[in-house]
């Protein structure tokens, strides 16, 4: 059975370094072809792409935040993380994180998180 | 980037109606394209991915399709627990992006 939980610090202020951990279970990122990504979800609005992380520690940005993205992992203990720098309002949002595998040539977030909210504000 | 444009914006159908919504990618995406159901408060939930294949545990009612740089998500049937929102996403090169949304409510 495969899942996955975001867990973050909930609220934080701007300027500061946003840290999110995806605990995952039912697959591991050393498998081949495995990789896990993080999308983000103002309220009431789209979904937004940030990174993906693959087994082979080989890692995808979304260029529009910049060099604010630092995606990692911890293959023994089953973790995926995520760090924002210099975090302002427009980061408010709900975090989640997918399991994005390979199969076949076809690439896709099957599993997805709960999501954690995270509030940016002074 | 690859751009993909979603509509409509929102749509409301009655029970039994067919439904399509609509992505056009801004640039060749091949198959790499996947289509996600969100319910209120809930996580995305995979429908359709490489175009036209039918996720696991998705009723038959839901079908995907490509003319080109176009792809469709049809709903034959429609019935009240398809209400959500409905996204899709390109997968073909990074950045991944997906289309604004498609408010899907019951008449």
């Amino acid at each position: 059975q495969v899942t996955l939980k975001e867990s973050g610090p909930g609220i934080l202020q701007p300027s500061q370094t946003l840290s999110l951990t995806c605990t995952f279970s039912g697959f591991s990122l050393s498998t081949y072809g495995m990789g896990v990504g993080w999308i983000r979800q103002p309220s009431g609005k789209g979904l937004e792409w940030l990174a993906n992380i693959w087994w082979d520690d080989d890692k995808y940005y979304n260029p529009s935040l910049k060099n604010r993205l630092t995606i990692s992992k911890d293959t023994s203990n089953n973790q995926a993380f995520l760090k924002i720098t210099n975090v302002d309002t427009a980061d408010t949002a709900t975090y989640y994180c997918a399991r994005f595998p390979t199969n076949w040539g076809a690439t896709y977030f099957d599993y997805w998180g709960q999501g954690v909210m995270v509030t940016v504000s002074s | 980037d690859i751009q993909v444009t979603q509509s409509p914006a929102s749509l409301s159908a009655s029970p039994e109606e067919i439904v399509t919504i609509t992505c056009q990618a801004s640039q060749d995406i091949g198959s790499s394209l996947l289509w996600y159901q969100q319910k209120p408060g809930k996580s995305p939930q995979l429908l359709i991915y490489s175009a036209t294949i039918l996720a696991d545990g998705v009723p038959s009612r839901f079908s995907g399709s490509r003319s080109g740089t176009q792809y469709s998500l049809k709903i034959s049937r429609l019935q009240v627990e398809d209400i959500g929102t409905y996204y899709c996403l390109q997968v073909s090169s990074s950045p991944l992006t997906f289309g604004s949304g498609t408010k899907l409510e019951i008449k």
